[in-house]
């Protein structure tokens, strides 16, 4: 069964630019969610897809967005880059996230894109 | 909110030590949690996880209890090897903690 994958690994952008990178989940995972990773804030929650429908949000600022498709793939998007934006930004599928804490499924994570804003 | 708090790094060990990452959770219910790894260069994968009180997640030699009475599920290793090397995060759903790098040395 193929992995979580992520596109692009790489990206460099400048400043104010928009970017959007890309992940598609193991096949039959509906769930997808986002996290961004840093060395000073460390693994931080974005936001989480269920059936093309945003179902969880983390704590950031509408620059940051996301949507899914029918087939499970999803996107996320940032607009207006900071410098602040630098980071790697992680991709998890899982068979489901519950509305429940006693409902969450472990989550598969793709190698992350690593984006750089100068 | 529902959360957990991880014991902070770095921590160094000689290979054959023993390994011990605290981890507590604060929640409301009875969630699952779980330990994921990230090795060098990698994204994170599962390591263990535990569904309900008392249970014991375990894999690769490392253990963990869900311990309701203490809201707690530590992660342990009796013998760690320099393979080992790698941040160490305890989870609950979406809340991350913030990672423990764990170094063996031979």
């Amino acid at each position: 069964k193929a992995g979580v994958t992520q596109t692009p690994r790489y990206l460099i952008k400048t400043r104010g630019q928009q970017v959007t990178l890309s992940c598609s989940p193991i096949s039959g995972h509906r769930s997808v969610s986002w996290y961004q990773q840093t060395p000073g804030q460390g693994l931080q929650f974005l936001f989480e897809y269920f059936s093309e429908t945003q179902r969880n949000k983390g704590n950031f600022p509408g620059r940051f967005s996301g949507r899914q498709f029918s087939n499970s793939r999803s996107e996320m998007n940032v607009s207006t880059l900071e410098l602040g934006d630098s980071a790697l930004y992680l991709c998890a599928s899982s068979l489901a996230m519950g509305k429940s804490l006693a409902e969450s499924y472990e989550q598969y994570f793709g190698p992350g894109t690593r984006l750089t804003v100068t | 909110g529902d959360s957990v708090t991880q014991m902070e790094g770095p921590v160094t060990l000689s290979e054959e030590a023993f390994l011990t990452i605290n981890c507590t959770y604060t929640a409301t219910g009875y969630p699952s949690l779980f330990w994921y790894v990230q090795y060098p260069g990698e994204g994170l994968q599962l390591l263990l996880k535990a569904t309900k009180a008392d249970d014991k997640g375990s894999n690769k030699g490392f253990e963990a209890t869900y311990r309701k009475e203490t809201t707690s599920f530590h992660l342990e290793k009796g013998s760690v090897q320099v393979s080992d090397s790698a941040v160490y995060f305890c989870a609950l759903s979406t809340s991350f903690g913030a990672g423990t790098t764990v170094t063996v040395r031979a």
